[in-house]
């Protein structure tokens, strides 16, 4: 039962275009969502993150949006540059009680920024 | 300040043989967090701690054992090792009163044949 769903294995933008990569959770009590980066024989790396309160969170080119009621968030990359090339894991937490901060990931996307 | 750092990197095992792998991190986290990354499936869970001398069982736990003696290591023991344990094995960490982030090691490939 896979609760976080990255539904595009594979993306392809062009140099300057937006990317959009999609995450879809089934758990309701998913409260806090994650991008990581994940670039060849390294470990991932934190991207931005977004709390259920909040529906839009922007950190310089990065923007992640979140829609509850349809239990979808995506990530928006403007403007794309080659280095964003790279697997893209969303994950999702459910916080408080004891859930002691563990991350559901979905299956990642590999975004290809085209120069 | 190195962060969370893995060993080995890259292990090859024969099948039934054992390992030990290690995670220190020097952030002074409270939490650590062992996943296994395979092909199509992203990271899943395997065991988890909330502070030393503590662990719990996460999404796939069978086959693996974990110790948390220190604070800042966090082993990942495979008794008798299984084909279907090839993968990436990742290390993160995570200090209890942030957000939720996890902060992740650089990962050991490991290789049963």
């Amino acid at each position: 039962d896979q609760q976080v769903k990255q539904n595009s294995p594979s993306l392809s933008v062009q140099e300057g275009r937006i990317s959009i990569l999609n995450c879809d959770y089934t758990n309701s009590m998913f409260d806090y969502f994650l991008w990581y980066k994940k670039y060849p024989a390294e470990g991932p790396t934190f991207l931005i993150s977004i709390s259920s309160i909040k529906d839009k969170n922007e950190d310089g080119r990065f923007t992640v949006f979140l829609n509850k009621s349809a239990k979808h968030l995506s990530l928006h990359i403007v403007p794309s540059q080659p280095g964003d090339s790279a697997v893209y894991f969303c994950a999702a937490s459910a916080t408080g009680g004891t859930s002691y901060g563990k991350l559901t990931f979905g299956q990642g996307t590999i975004l290809t920024v085209h120069p | 300040n190195a962060g969370v750092t893995q060993t080995p990197k890259f292990r090859v095992l024969k099948t039934g043989q054992s390992m030990t792998l290690l995670c220190a991190q020097d952030m002074n986290h409270e939490y650590m967090y062992w996943y296994r990354q395979d092909p199509g499936m992203g990271l899943r869970l395997i065991h988890y701690s909330v502070g030393e001398g503590t662990t719990a069982k996460g999404e796939v736990p069978d086959g693996y054992n974990v110790s948390r003696l220190k604070k800042q290591n966090f082993l990942l023991g495979l008794e008798s090792a299984a084909p279907s344990q090839t993968s990436v094995y990742f290390c993160a960490s995570r200090n209890r009163q942030e957000e939720e982030t996890q902060y992740f090691g650089p990962g050991t490939r490991l290789l049963v044949l």
